[in-house]
């Protein structure tokens, strides 16, 4: 059974960068082929999708986020990374690491795994 | 972009049948899937492709899609059932091709 676990700093300051890693366990980052994703939800809010990351490294981002969004992988470690930049308080929220199941070459896709999520605060 | 709209909330009593909608224009045509979340927990895939069901997920959940709307329909509803749901579709002709609704709250009473 495969488990995400994301870790990183909970409290960023505006302005400066935040930076989230989500470890995949139960199975290589390489096996399926799957993309991975990260997304995010504000406190009493829905889900927004940020961006996924094949094992290439091939990537895409949510058009809202794209200017500050890099997302990264390192399979030799069987993680992928989140980099979101010039953060303010809007960016306070529940980081969720998933993978991405279905048909990879055309989708349509769904996020079958999911991370506990962490709490991300920007202040000062 | 695609915008797909939920009901925020939907109260059900135990044993009854609890149906939550997931309104998006023509939505009968693009694959729907359904997630589950408890308070403080990560959402759960509990339906996928309009009505297919992940390993683990009882048959009293089940999920339909037609016109432009879909429902995610969960039969003798238990106090576990109590939880936000949100429905997503991957939308190929948008430059957002992920969309979620905005949750809806169902409440065993």
């Amino acid at each position: 059974q495969v488990q995400l676990q994301e870790s990183g700093p909970g409290l960023v300051k505006p302005s400066q960068t935040l930076s989230l890693t989500c470890t995949v366990s139960g199975g290589s980052i390489y096996s399926g082929p799957y993309y991975w994703s990260w997304i995010r939800q504000p406190a009493g809010k829905g889900l927004e999708w940020i961006g996924r990351i094949y094992t290439s490294g091939s990537t895409k981002y949510n058009p809202s986020l794209k200017s500050r969004v890099t997302i990264s992988v390192d399979t030799s470690k069987n993680q992928f990374s989140l980099k979101l930049s010039s953060v303010t308080a809007a960016d306070t929220a529940v980081y969720y690491c998933a993978r991405v199941g279905g048909d990879i070459l055309t989708g349509p896709y769904y996020l079958d795994w999911w991370g506990q999520g962490t709490l991300v605060t920007v202040s000062s | 972009s695609y915008v797909l709209t939920q009901p925020p909330s939907v109260s059900v009593a135990p044993g009854q049948t609890a149906r939550i909608t997931c309104g998006g224009n023509n939505i009968g045509s693009k694959r729907v899937n359904w997630y589950q979340q408890k308070p403080g927990q990560a959402p759960i895939l509990v339906i996928y492709y309009d009505s297919d069901r992940p390993s683990g997920i009882p048959e009293r959940v089940s999920g339909s899609n037609s016109g432009n709307t879909a429902t995610l329909t969960i039969s003798r509803v238990e106090a576990g059932d109590e939880a936000d749901y949100f429905c997503q579709v991957w939308d190929s002709t948008s430059d957002l091709n992920w969309v979620f609704g905005g949750g809806t709250k169902l409440t065993v009473l």
